[in-house]
C-alpha cells in the first residue's frame, strides 16, 4: 500500500515505555520521520531519518525501522508527551505522505 | 532562526480559488536541498501533504489534488504561494507551510508555520 497506517490510539502509564508503529510500502525504501502535535499547536519534528533527534528533543524519543514498519518509542513517558504523533515519508516520485496519526494518552 | 508564517483569507466561498502565502526567514530558497511544502489538517483529522517546491524550482503535488494545486516561489521576497482552485467545504482545514530539508536518506520538515485556518462556506 502507498498509504501509511498507524494505530489510532495507545495509552501508557506514566514512566513506562510505549511504541507507536507506522506501516507502508514506501518505508521499505525511505526513512520515516515522526512529528508530535499537541492540541491547537503546529506539529513538531521529534525524529527524522529513522532515528535522528533534532536539537531540543529529549533522548527518551527514539526511532527504528524494519521492513515496511517504522516505530517511534517513548521510554519513560512523561505527562507532557501526551499528544498526537504522525509518521511521514516520501515515495519514489518525491511526493510526501503522512500517516493517520496516533493519539498517545499518558495515564 | 528559521520562521515561517502563513497568510491568506480565513473564509472562502465554494468554487472560489484559495491563495495562501508562506513568508519565511532564516533560510534561502536558493540553497541546495531546501524546499518549502504545504500541509493541511481538517478539524479533528490527520495531516495531509499538499505540495512541495525545491530550491531548483522542481515542484511536487499530492496526486489526489494535483489538478487543483499550483505552488510557486519568489526568492526575492522569501515567499512561497499555494493556490487551490474550486474550493469545497471539505477543504476546510488549517493550512501549514514547512521548511523541508533533504540529503541522502533524509527528507523531512523541520520547521513549521503556526498554520492558518481556512473555512469554506457560502
Amino acid at each position: 500500500s502507498s498509504e501509511l497506517t498507524q494505530d489510532p490510539a495507545v495509552s501508557v502509564a506514566l514512566g513506562q515505555t510505549v511504541r507507536i508503529t507506522c506501516q507502508g510500502d514506501n518505508l521499505r525504501r525511505y526513512n520515516a520521520n515522526w512529528y508530535q502535535q499537541k492540541p491547537g499547536q503546529a506539529p513538531v519534528l521529534v525524529i527524522y531519518g529513522k532515528d535522528n533527534r533534532p536539537s531540543g528533543i529529549p533522548d527518551r524519543f527514539s526511532g527504528s525501522s524494519s521492513g515496511n514498519t517504522a516505530s517511534l518509542t517513548i521510554t519513560a513517558a512523561q505527562a507532557e508527551d501526551e499528544a498526537d504523533y504522525y509518521c511521514n515519508t516520501r515515495d519514489i516520485s518525491g511526493n510526501h505522505q503522512f500517516g493517520g496519526g496516533t493519539k498517545v494518552t499518558v495515564l | 532562526q528559521i520562521t515561517l508564517k502563513e497568510s491568506g483569507p480565513t473564509l472562502v466561498k465554494p468554487t472560489q480559488t484559495l491563495t495562501l502565502t508562506c513568508t519565511f526567514s532564516g533560510f534561502s530558497l536558493r540553497t541546495l536541498g531546501v524546499g518549502v511544502g504545504w500541509i493541511r489538517q481538517p478539524p479533528g483529522k490527520a495531516l495531509e501533504w499538499l505540495a512541495l517546491i525545491y530550491w531548483n524550482d522542481d515542484k511536487h503535488y499530492s496526486p489526489s489534488l494535483k489538478s487543483r494545486l499550483t505552488i510557486t516561489k519568489d526568492t526575492s521576497k522569501n515567499q512561497v504561494v499555494l493556490t487551490m482552485t474550486n474550493m469545497d467545504p471539505v477543504d476546510t482545514a488549517t493550512y501549514y507551510c514547512g521548511h523541508r530539508l533533504g540529503a541522502t536518506g533524509l527528507d523531512y520538515f523541520d520547521y513549521w508555520g503556526q498554520g492558518t485556518l481556512v473555512t469554506v462556506s457560502s
